[in-house]
């Protein structure tokens, strides 16, 4: 089955880059997804990536995927405090299956 | 902008009694989703739901729970006899099914005494 793994801190200073990394084991996965959740909150979709896709960009965002080696990751330009938050990486096999999520990374911005 | 609603945000229930937490999903969505999240744990999966049936369900979603789309809007899961380690955030969530996004609500918070 899926599994989806992620460092589970990170740690940056404010004005810098954050760059947060997963890997996936199923290598089916067609749909990668990265969510944020602040404190006491639900989680947002922050962004997708289809797998037929290298790199995708919104703003200060932007996913690479690597579908050799499995890997994902989200850059974030410009960290804010407001960045601070749980981001979890997850994956699906197709547009209607379940999302399976990852651990978790917890991010720390530091004015 | 549409979104998923759940409600109640916050239950607090006894051991053994029965809970029903309701979620609206965005009205043309098809697919309908409930996830937990333990405090501080990781997001789990419990059951997805397409044209009035599970589609899938995984090894928590036993016996004690079942859900419902008992009219064209509400999404149920209810829990048959709470077991402290019910305790949870329990997430509803919906897509399309064409398009990859799926989309949370804020969550139900339960807590078993």
């Amino acid at each position: 089955g899926e599994d989806v793994e992620q460092s589970l801190f990170l740690s940056v200073r404010e004005g810098d880059s954050s760059v947060i990394n997963c890997t996936y084991t199923d290598s089916s996965s067609t749909y990668l997804y990265w969510y944020k959740q602040e404190p006491g909150a639900g989680l947002q979709l922050l962004t997708y990536i289809f797998s037929n896709m290298d790199m995708k960009q919104d703003q200060r965002l932007t996913v690479l995927l690597n579908k050799k080696d499995k890997h994902l990751s989200l850059r974030i330009a410009d960290t804010q405090t407001g960045d601070s938050a749980i981001y979890f990486c997850a994956g699906s096999k197709t547009s209607y299956d379940k999302v399976i999520f990852g651990p978790g990374t917890s991010l720390s911005v530091i004015p | 902008e549409p979104e998923v609603t759940q409600t109640p945000s916050h239950q607090v229930t006894q051991m053994g009694q029965e809970v029903i937490l309701r979620c609206v999903p965005i009205s043309n969505h098809l697919y309908f989703y409930w996830y937990r999240q333990i405090l501080g744990q990781k997001v789990e999966f419990l059951v997805s739901f397409y044209n009035n049936e599970i589609s899938e369900k995984s090894e928590i979603f036993d016996d004690q729970f079942s859900v419902e789309r008992p009219d064209g809007s509400n999404f149920t899961l209810k829990i048959r006899s709470t077991k402290l380690e019910d305790s949870a955030m329990y997430f509803c969530a919906s897509k399309t099914g064409s398009a990859g996004e799926l989309f949370f609500g804020e969550g139900s918070r339960l807590t078993v005494l």
